[in-house]
């Protein structure tokens, strides 16, 4: 159990255009989501954290109206990065939770991550 | 901002326990910690978390001082697929229960 998905898995895009990351948790529901970014070599680095329903909380630095994020339902959650430029080119990865009333809810569940380049 | 401390890189041989230590000298009572690992252009893997008292399961024991200022994760018998960058990690208290991830050890096991 506890399964969580990323689409796709690796995406290859020209400098300008936009590129959509989803993420789904396949076997529970998760209120929220967490978005984060890894360039080779480095720890990954929280971007953001969405709660079904409402608007994302974004981390100090990043740009909101650059990487939009979208969790309409418990399942899925998406990423899009708008006008991407090859400095965007990295290792995108989510992770889920569940209600903090269930039994897992401490924890977060990570997708398999999605690479991106830029050209 | 990641609330730990972690050496870069450490080696273990084919067999023998793992001994990864874990700095977060600022932890506030509530707060846990966890321990995920990453190995090479893959999502992280949680491992184990705990609070106060020391953890196990089936894969490793999690050993928390008294004062829970520092933690050791122990691998008791490491593989060559335990090669991985391990992440010591404390979670924030509050809603959003999110995780700041620190640079991590990266653990190499020698055959």
């Amino acid at each position: 159990g506890a399964v969580v998905s990323q689409h796709p898995s690796w995406v290859i895009c020209k400098s300008g255009t936009s590129v959509k990351i989803e993420c789904r948790s396949l076997d529970f529901q998760a209120t929220t989501m967490f978005w984060y970014r890894q360039f080779p070599k480095q720890s990954l680095m929280l971007m953001a954290t969405s709660n079904e329903g409402s608007k994302a909380t974004y981390e100090q630095g990043v740009e909101k109206d650059k990487f939009l994020i979208n969790h309409a339902s418990l399942t899925l959650s998406t990423l899009t990065v708008t006008s991407a430029h090859p400095e965007d080119s990295s290792f995108y990865i989510c992770s889920a939770r569940e209600p903090l009333s269930g039994s897992r809810g401490n924890e977060q569940f990570f997708g398999p991550g999605t690479r991106l380049t830029v050209l | 901002d990641a609330k730990t401390t972690q050496p870069p890189s450490m080696d273990c041989a084919e067999g023998r326990a793992a001994n990864l230590p874990c700095n977060h000298s600022t932890i506030s009572g509530n707060e846990y910690v966890y321990w995920y690992r990453q190995i090479h252009s893959q999502g992280p893997q949680y491992i184990i978390h705990g609070l106060k008292n020391n953890e196990t399961n089936e894969m490793a024991s999690l050993i928390i001082t008294e004062d829970r200022k520092s933690s050791t994760l122990i691998l008791p018998h490491a593989t060559l697929r335990d090669t991985a960058v391990y992440y010591c990690i404390v979670r924030v208290s509050n809603t959003g229960n999110q995780f700041y991830f620190g640079t991590g050890t990266s653990l190499t096991v020698i055959p």
